[in-house]
């Protein structure tokens, strides 16, 4: 596609519900990565993708976290069992090739509210 | 430890004012840096990097080892460059870590 595609935009779910979050990166990027957004945290590095593999997963915060891609395209962001504290926007990004020399193109992210 | 500092969570200056927008990093090694940014209601967005050396709406930013800084300047600011500001740094395997950001707020 033309940019990376984020869905949802938003999303309110109540605590201890399950949640995916979805990213579509630009065709033919091969890294993959997501981030938290918090106020006053600025970016948090959860994940990174190169194809279908995670060769860094150090930044997600619990168990309750998983992604996955698949086909080296789309990958889901799952949060399990959420809290309130998962609050967030939840960005997504996509590089061509994995040292992200140019820099990251980012989706306009999911803003996840826990109640 | 690799790590972004920016000191400055709000910076606020008047149009036509010079901008510097403060970014500090801990690496060991060549470090690559970036500046992005994010208009309101915008996705984030690269503005520059230091390995091109480039200047982008009027933005500089040069890197200097020994004071470990990426600072990003502006000569004379306009209220279009209001905006959240992030510094990064290119950690291992490609990813990288950004700093808590800047809001800038350039006043008519």
């Amino acid at each position: 596609g033309a940019g990376v595609s984020q869905s949802p935009s938003n999303k309110v779910t109540e605590k201890g519900k399950d949640v995916e979050l979805r990213c579509d990166p630009i065709s033919g990027h091969t890294a993959l990565y997501w981030y938290r957004q918090s106020l006053g945290q600025g970016l948090e590095f959860l994940i990174y993708f190169q194809g279908n593999s995670a060769p860094d997963k150090s930044g997600l915060p619990s168990d309750r976290f998983s992604a996955e891609r698949t086909g080296g395209s789309v990958s889901t962001l799952t949060i399990q069992r959420t809290q309130q504290e998962d609050s967030a926007v939840y960005l997504c990004a996509s590089s061509l090739g994995g040292q992200g020399a140019y820099g990251y193109t980012f989706g306009s992210g999911t803003r996840l509210t826990v109640v | 430890a690799q790590r972004v500092t920016q000191p400055e969570k709000l910076l606020s200056v008047f149009k036509g004012a010079p901008v510097e927008l403060k970014c500090n990093y801990s690496y060991s090694g060549s470090p690559e840096l970036f500046w992005y940014v994010q208009y309101s209601r915008q996705r984030l967005q690269l503005l520059l990097r230091h390995i091109s050396r480039e200047s982008i709406k009027g933005f500089t930013a040069d890197l200097n080892k020994g004071e470990t800084s990426f600072h990003l300047k502006k000569p004379f600011a306009q209220e279009e460059d209001s905006a959240m500001y992030y510094c990064a740094l290119k950690g291992q395997g490609g990813k990288l870590i950004f700093g808590q950001g800047t809001e800038l707020s350039v006043k008519p």
